[in-house]
């Protein structure tokens, strides 16, 4: 049990928006802590893909974005790409546990 | 280009202890504005953060597996080691070292390396 939610799955058609929830409670997300966005392809390591609640590292298509909202945060995703089908993972800070976390995952597919 | 490369045993049995080192090339281990931190993966799961260390010697851990984890870091060989005590079955998973800021964004992450333990 992961101590950020996401949805195990989603799916979306070529060119349309997803979202993917991430949420979390008072001593990580709602405390105020930023949260950060990662996409794993299959078999290779997490790639940073939004830090800092909604901020993108250098090479990170602008069809990735990020919020935040009380205990929750979400990553969008427009224009989807059959190349975008990966695991997407949200990551904060938790102050109870006094350690990084993860939430458990999301799986995107493309129809 | 900074990378990161893990490397340690494939194959473990149980008791023993896990050893890993990560290596740094392409940039320095002793940035103050960085840490450097472990994740692993177990098969078919999401991430979970192991510990971190600062190049000055700081460390930290996650409470679960505290009792069994020693973060240490060479900053004349740029490398990052982990160990894990006791292990079982359940630390079977990709192990990753990664760099990560102050506001824990793990910007730069090693290929990972499979650790299985089986009797």
């Amino acid at each position: 049990q992961s101590v950020l939610t996401q949805p195990p799955s989603v799916s979306g058609a070529p060119g349309q928006r997803v979202t993917i929830s991430c949420t979390g409670s008072s001593s990580n997300i709602g405390a105020g802590y930023d949260v950060h966005w990662y996409e794993q392809l299959p078999g290779t390591a997490p790639k940073l893909l939004i830090y800092g609640n909604n901020n993108r590292p250098s090479g990170v298509a602008d069809r990735f974005s990020g919020s935040k909202s009380g205990t929750s945060a979400s990553l969008a995703i427009t224009g989807l790409q059959a190349e975008d089908e990966a695991d997407y993972y949200c990551q904060s800070y938790d102050s109870s546990l006094s350690g990084w976390v993860f939430g458990g995952g999301t799986k995107l597919t493309v129809l | 280009q900074l990378q990161l490369q893990e490397s340690g045993p494939g194959l473990m049995k149980p008791s023993e202890t896990l050893s890993l080192t990560c290596t740094v090339s392409g940039g320095s281990i002793s940035g103050s504005s960085y840490y450097w931190g472990w994740i692993r993966q177990s098969p078919g799961k999401g991430l979970e953060w192991i510990g971190g260390i600062h190049y000055s010697g700081s460390k930290y851990y996650s409470t679960s597996l505290k009792s069994r984890v020693t973060i240490s870091v060479d900053t004349s060989k740029k490398q990052i080691a982990l160990r894990l005590s006791s292990v079982t079955a359940a630390d079977t998973a990709i192990y990753y070292c990664a760099r990560y800021s102050a506001d824990g964004d793990f910007d730069y992450w090693g290929q990972g390396t499979l650790v299985t333990v089986s009797s």
